[in-house]
């Protein structure tokens, strides 16, 4: 059973399009997370949902935009893709009780390329 | 503002060779846990461990072992006997607790390649 999935696993796309990634996890955790990883491996989270509440929200264009339907799931949507959001981007999820003792748990990450 | 620098880009040892990735941090907190994630040329993140600030103790988990230093603001990981598996970037983490969340910062990853 995976514990964080996240569909599709690749997207490609053109340019000005509008394209979703979906976030589950079974863990029973309260909060998740997106992550952006560029073409350097560099990781930077982008959001963050506990309980359904924004918790973080990093300095990202306001074309993204996270949507969280219940503790179990976190969607990512993006409006008007540039081609610099071209990106894995990952999933993750973590209790969620007391952020110091939280462990994250990361999904297998979505390839998105934008022509 | 928390930072963490894994100043080795690329590793690459023979097979049998022990190898040490290095981490470095700066934070102002005083409580804060610290973290190393591998990453194998598959692309998933997987948690290797977590560390408090208040522990000390060097911890060993069959050939990895990690080696945390407050006063140098260190947390190096080591693998002894390197095989081809342990092929993967490795990345070193800081996190920042936030209610309800937390906020990882993550190094720049080493990637670390193990030759036949």
């Amino acid at each position: 059973d995976t514990a964080v999935s996240q569909t599709p696993k690749y997207l490609v796309t053109q340019m000005g399009n509008d394209k979703s990634i979906k976030c589950e996890q079974n863990l029973g955790h309260d909060t998740m997370y997106w992550y952006k990883q560029d073409s350097k491996k560099f990781l930077k989270i982008m959001f963050s949902y506990n309980n359904k509440e924004l918790i973080i929200n990093e300095t990202v264009p306001n074309r993204f935009s996270p949507k969280s339907p219940d503790k179990a799931h976190l969607n990512l949507h993006i409006n008007s893709l540039e081609l610099g959001d071209s990106a894995v981007y990952f999933c993750a999820s973590s209790q969620g009780q007391g952020g110091f003792l939280d462990t994250q748990y990361f999904g297998p990450g979505t390839r998105l390329t934008v022509l | 503002a928390q930072k963490v620098t894994q100043a080795q880009t690329e590793i690459s040892v023979v097979e049998k060779e022990d190898v040490t990735l290095d981490c470095v941090y700066e934070t102002r907190d005083t409580t804060y846990y610290l973290f190393w994630y591998k990453q194998p040329p598959s692309g998933e993140l997987v948690f290797l461990i977590r560390r408090n600030s208040f522990d000390e103790q060097n911890e060993i988990s069959g050939r990895y072992s990690w080696n945390f230093q407050k006063s140098t603001s260190s947390f190096n990981f080591t693998i002894t006997a390197s095989q081809v598996v342990d092929s993967a970037v490795y990345f070193c983490a800081l996190s920042e607790a936030l209610r309800g969340a937390q906020k990882l910062v993550f190094g720049q990853g080493t990637r670390l390649t193990i030759n036949p």
